[in-house]
């Protein structure tokens, strides 16, 4: 149980492109689901946090402009690059938090962006 | 500041040994600590939570101990295998639960 998916897994995109990655929980509600990105050998860094139905909230300095993210179900959320350029360029992870469960996170495998 | 801290440094041990893995954190107070492994392209996997009034979980060849006075938390593999090779993260609640804040996470190698 508690799976979590993403798609695509990977995408390659020209500058200027626009990008929708969609993360979801295939077998529980997630009443909150996270958008992480991760750069070679560093940290996850949280983007942010969206909860079902209502707009996200976003950590400082990520462009909420630029990174779109909804959340219009409890199984499904996505994120949208626009306009992307070679700097946005990362691997970008979900996660989803199951209802009744306040602390543990589930992760989806993850989506390789490389902006050409 | 806030910092969360593992020895970036990769871990090479041998089949059979302990590892341990440390993880200090500065200027926070978190109720709660996690550990998760995650291999090389995929996203982490949950492995262990320990709660500040806790002092050690055990979950089959993992051990977690977390010391809120020294702000540290120890991650232990005991028997380890090959297949334990891979990048253990720590993680900490932050803003009452609502935020989780990874480390960076240390790369353990077990060789044959």
């Amino acid at each position: 149980g508690a799976v979590v998916s993403q798609h695509p897994s990977w995408v390659i995109c020209k500058s200027g492109t626009s990008v929708k990655i969609e993360c979801r929980s295939l077998d529980f509600q997630a009443t909150t689901m996270f958008w992480y990105r991760q750069f070679p050998k560093q940290s996850l860094m949280l983007m942010a946090t969206s909860n079902e139905g209502s707009k996200a909230t976003y950590e400082q300095g990520v462009e909420k402009d630029k990174f779109l993210i909804n959340h219009a179900s409890l199984t499904l959320s996505t994120l949208t690059v626009t306009s992307a350029h070679p700097e946005d360029s990362s691997f970008y992870i979900c996660s989803a938090k199951q209802a009744g469960l306040a602390n543990e996170q589930f992760f989806g495998p993850g989506t390789r962006l490389t902006v050409l | 500041s806030q910092k969360i801290e593992q020895n970036s440094e990769a871990l090479n041990i041998q089949e059979g040994k302990t590892a341990t893995l440390t993880c200090n954190y500065t200027n926070y107070s978190p109720a709660y600590l996690q550990w998760y492994r995650q291999d090389p392209g995929r996203g982490p996997v949950f492995l262990l939570l320990i709660r500040e009034n806790e002092k050690e979980k055990r979950k089959e060849r993992l051990k977690v101990t977390f010391d809120t006075t020294l702000k540290q938390s120890l991650f232990h593999i005991t028997a380890s295998q090959p297949a334990d090779s891979a990048t253990y993260l720590c993680a900490l609640d932050d803003t009452g639960g609502f935020k989780t804040i990874f480390g960076a996470g240390t790369r353990l190698f077990v060789k044959a």
